[in-house]
């Protein structure tokens, strides 16, 4: 199986634009659709991003999805970063035997 | 509109098995293409997904819990069981239930459960 790495934590001011990668260990990026999802405390999980780029109903466009098969990775980028913005933010894939696999999740603070 | 909630015990005793049950509304998981899946977060850690099952029964569990992990569809088609046994201090965490958008074979999970806080203790 595979791995999706993500960075512990992303940090930057209101109003900048922020990406967090989601790096595949083995095999193509591009082979099963990356999709991330939103967690805030006390809330369930939301999508921000699916099939790799859509946006989900109620997501603005300040939010944007897309993969790179020379990296091997997917990235979820937020333009015009709001306080609200701030959660924990997920990518997950799945296998050829339809195992899912989780991101290790990234922590977004807007300062 | 879809809506899923979990229930089931909020503290267990190590070694003890649990039992948790997903009753959702707005889909039945006896149509064609439908899935439910569990997944779990230990407090500060990441989601990890356990298992689904699909409408026809098929499932699919994380290999690393596979031996201990069980799904049952209840025979209405809106109750999914969650069965673990051997639990332990690790199993400590949330356990959220959500939907599978209908796919040949894409795992995407469109409707979340608000999930359920489990605990392992003695």
């Amino acid at each position: 199986n595979f791995m999706l790495t993500q960075p512990h934590s992303v940090s930057e001011s209101p109003g900048k634009t922020i990406t967090i990668s989601c790096t595949r260990s083995s095999g193509s990026i591009a082979s099963t659709y990356v999709h991330w999802y939103r967690l805030r405390p006390d809330s369930a999980p939301t999508t921000v991003i699916y099939d790799d780029n859509q946006r989900a109903s109620e997501v603005p466009d300040r939010f944007s999805g897309s993969v790179d098969s020379s990296s091997n990775s997917a990235s979820l980028t937020i333009s015009g970063l709001r306080t609200e913005d701030e959660a924990d933010y997920y990518c997950q894939s799945y296998d050829t035997n339809n195992h899912v696999v989780f991101g290790g999740g990234t922590k977004l603070t807007v300062l | 509109q879809i809506t899923l909630k979990e229930s089931g015990p909020t503290l267990v005793n190590p070694t003890q098995t649990l039992t948790l049950v997903c009753n959702f509304s707005g889909f039945s998981l006896s149509s064609t293409g439908v899935a439910v899946s569990w997944i779990r977060q230990p407090p500060g850690k990441a989601l990890e997904w356990l298992g689904l099952i699909y409408w026809d029964d098929d499932k699919r569990y994380n290999p690393s819990l596979q031996s201990r992990l069980t799904l049952t569809m209840a025979a209405s088609g809106k109750q999914v069981v969650l069965t673990m046994t051997n639990m332990g201090p690790l199993d400590t965490g949330t356990y959220y239930c959500a939907h599978r958008r209908p796919a040949v074979t894409n795992q995407f999970f469109d409707y979340w459960g608000h999930g359920t806080l489990v605990t392992v203790s003695s």
